[in-house]
């Protein structure tokens, strides 16, 4: 069975600088997709980033980059100019075969 | 309203009671989810609906079920709960459910406690 870890249950990050989060996997497939979702306190899970295992290039969304490391099976998540409505939960999650598995999480404050 | 709506936001039950959960999206798309949200765990997936038809059941016990009357509208009717199953259940929907890849976009939950 496909496992996600994230190894940091709460991280922070100061106004302004760059913070990452780590993501491991661990599966036997080739071709599957990485996601990295944020659920803010008011709950609503949204996507921040999205990755096809079969691309070499790293996905980046504005302040938003992934360093994808295939034969590693990493996956973190590094936001630049951190912003105060970057303090949420983070999560990551791997999808193959119809079934997405997502990690516990990691909990993202952002210090003014 | 657009995306994916849940009421109600937060309910408290007692094990005896009957309830129901609803999940509305206004993505047109076909497929939807429940999941389980408990503190430091992964998300749980429950049920998956693609196209009104259930294709997943994760080993989910029979005191919730789940009901799909069109791809726009998801229930989970919940009945003789335990205190265990207190938590966040979420709702999520995307396109259609294939081989992976699909992104998912979920509703703001419902906090269930039970008592």
């Amino acid at each position: 069975a496909q496992t996600v870890t994230q190894s940091q249950p709460e991280m922070s990050v100061q106004e302004a600088e760059t913070v990452t989060l780590s993501c491991t996997y661990d599966t036997s497939e080739s071709d599957y997709y990485l996601f990295w979702y944020k659920q803010p306190p008011s709950r609503q899970m949204i996507l921040v980033i999205r990755q096809e295992a079969y691309k070499q290039q790293n996905a980046t969304e504005n302040r938003f980059s992934v360093n994808f490391q295939k034969a590693a099976k990493s996956f973190s998540l590094k936001i630049s100019d951190s912003q105060l409505g970057d303090a949420a939960m983070y999560f990551c999650a791997y999808s193959a075969y119809q079934k997405v598995t997502f990690g516990i999480g990691t909990k993202l404050q952002v210090i003014p | 309203e657009t995306g994916v709506t849940q009421t109600p936001r937060h309910l408290v039950m007692g094990m005896t009671n009957k309830k129901s959960l609803k999940c509305e999206q206004h993505l047109g798309h076909n497929a939807m989810y429940w999941y389980k949200q408990s503190a430091k765990k992964p998300l749980e997936l429950m049920f998956v609906y693609n196209f009104k038809e259930q294709t997943e059941n994760n080993s989910v016990p029979s005191r919730f079920s789940p009901e799909c009357p069109n791809s726009s509208h998801l229930f989970l009717h919940l009945h003789t709960l335990q205190p265990e199953d207190s938590a966040l259940y979420l709702c999520a929907s995307s396109q259609e459910v294939r081989e992976k890849g699909e992104t998912q976009y979920f509703g703001p939950g419902t906090r269930l406690l039970v008592l």
